[in-house]
């Protein structure tokens, strides 16, 4: 059973630029986190989605980020009009359904570096 | 809402010394404390967690330790190795893991 997959690993955008990251849960897992982690900081939380739904994006800013986490095909996190500020690990998780009993599990992080 | 710290920021000991991070929560209604190892160009993993209803929790070398009176929390290492070495995040969550907040981490450098 593999683990959750995030790509690209690694992601260089200029300022002003789109930034895309996806995020392939675990299979049978139905509940998708994104963190934000920033250099020398801890996860920040960012957005939880079930499958076509946006359950809590409180700790999302509220203008150019969004996500989805469509029926068929893996959760987006999309960036708009990149700035420096944005450079950062970007963290997804998932778990098979919510509440402290279900573990989240992580992907390997993409790391986005904006020039 | 729940702000999570984490203390120290740096931590070097000698392989097979212990180690010891400890976290303090702001948010009393909090009931679940995991604990995260992440080592380098890896995502956190789940290592241990502690919910309110106990106070310690024991597996292998690890082990946490919950005072909910003072609102703290500390992961205890023993017999520490090299591999130990890694970065380790407390988080505590209310009652839904989308509502998990994370302390700022722990670099553990255990020295051969």
């Amino acid at each position: 059973n593999a683990g959750v997959m995030q790509n690209p690993r690694h992601l260089v955008r200029r300022r002003g630029q789109e930034a895309r990251l996806r995020c392939s849960p675990m299979k049978g897992h139905s509940h998708v986190y994104w963190y934000r982690q920033l250099p020398e900081e801890g996860l920040k939380f960012m957005v939880y989605l079930q499958k076509e739904n946006i359950i809590d994006e409180s700790g999302m800013p509220k203008e150019r980020f969004s996500a989805e986490f469509p029926k068929e095909g893996p959760s987006i996190l999309r960036i708009q009009q990149v700035v420096r500020g944005d450079s950062a690990a970007y963290f997804c998780a998932s778990s098979q359904s919510t509440g402290v009993l279900y573990e989240q599990y992580f992907g390997p992080g993409t790391r986005l570096t904006v020039t | 809402g729940e702000n999570v710290e984490q203390h120290p920021s740096t931590l070097s000991v000698q392989e097979g010394d212990s180690a010891v991070i400890k976290c303090t929560y702001s948010d009393s209604a909090s009931n679940y404390f995991p604990w995260y190892k992440q080592e380098l160009g890896k995502g956190p993993q789940l290592i241990i967690d502690i919910r309110s209803n106990v106070g310690e929790k024991k597996d292998q070398r690890i082990a946490v330790t919950l005072n909910k009176t003072a609102k703290h929390f500390s992961l205890h290492i023993t017999e520490t190795q090299p591999e130990d070495s890694a970065v380790y995040f407390c988080a505590a969550s209310i009652y839904d893991n989308n509502d998990m907040r994370f302390g700022a981490g722990t670099r553990l450098t255990v020295k051969p």
